[in-house]
């Protein structure tokens, strides 16, 4: 069974990085795909981008230029960086792996979330 | 960016009701659509994906249904442990993106 673990700081202060980090237990992390997907409160889902097992990534471009998403397969883990954070990025960060094939993806095992809070 | 649209953003059902909640895409997206089900504190749940194909251990009472830019999901007798919020997902672009939910409650 595929499991998914969030962990990070759940307290950012504006202006700061945000940083998490996914661990991938009961599967490889390769051949795959692995997303990051937020949820402020109170709102709907929205996705991150994802990074594929070999480095390549796909951001949101309504984030693309504050996000960097990297693994590292020997430790099994895929790690979001946000920098600039406002409160507007205060939210539920769940980690999920992709599945499926060109176009037709979907997340098949998530995280259980972890809650990122921007305050000072 | 593909707009998903989905209606009605909450219902009211009752145990033994048959639901259908509708997802409409600002752009035909073919088949490439996925619905989840999210409950408070818990992580998403995938339903269906490629519009209609039910992921495994996911009970049969759950079925989707469309293509282009109109789909469905529909629980046919709804069951205590349906009340959550459902989201429909597009893949069909590279910016892959959610409807805003429906919310569905006990009456």
């Amino acid at each position: 069974q595929v499991q998914l673990q969030e962990s990070g700081p759940g307290l950012v202060e504006p202006s700061e990085t945000l940083s998490l980090t996914c661990t991938v237990s009961g599967d490889s992390i390769s051949s795959y795909y692995w997303s990051w997907i937020r949820q402020p409160p109170g709102k709907g889902l929205e996705w991150i981008g994802y990074v594929y097992y070999s480095g390549s990534t796909n951001y949101n471009p309504s984030l693309k230029s504050r996000v960097t998403i990297s693994v590292d397969t020997s430790k099994k883990q895929f790690s979001l960086k946000v920098t600039s954070v406002t409160a507007a990025d205060t939210a539920v960060y769940f980690c999920a792996r992709v599945n499926g094939g060109n176009p037709n993806y979907y997340f098949d095992y998530w995280g259980q979330g972890t809650l990122v809070t921007v305050s000072s | 960016d593909i707009q998903m649209t989905q209606s009605p953003s909450s219902l009211s059902a009752s145990v033994g009701d048959s639901v259908t909640i509708t997802c409409r895409a600002s752009q035909s997206i073919s088949r490439f659509l996925n619905w989840y089900q999210r409950k408070p504190g818990k992580a998403p749940k995938l339903l269906i994906y490629a519009a209609s194909s039910l992921q495994s251990g996911v009970p049969s009472r759950f079925s989707g249904s469309g293509s282009g830019t109109d789909f469905t999901l529909t629980i046919s007798s709804l069951q205590p442990e349906d009340f959550a919020t459902y989201y429909c997902q597009q893949s069909y672009s590279t910016l892959w993106t959610f409807g805003q939910g429906t919310k569905v409650e006990i009456k």
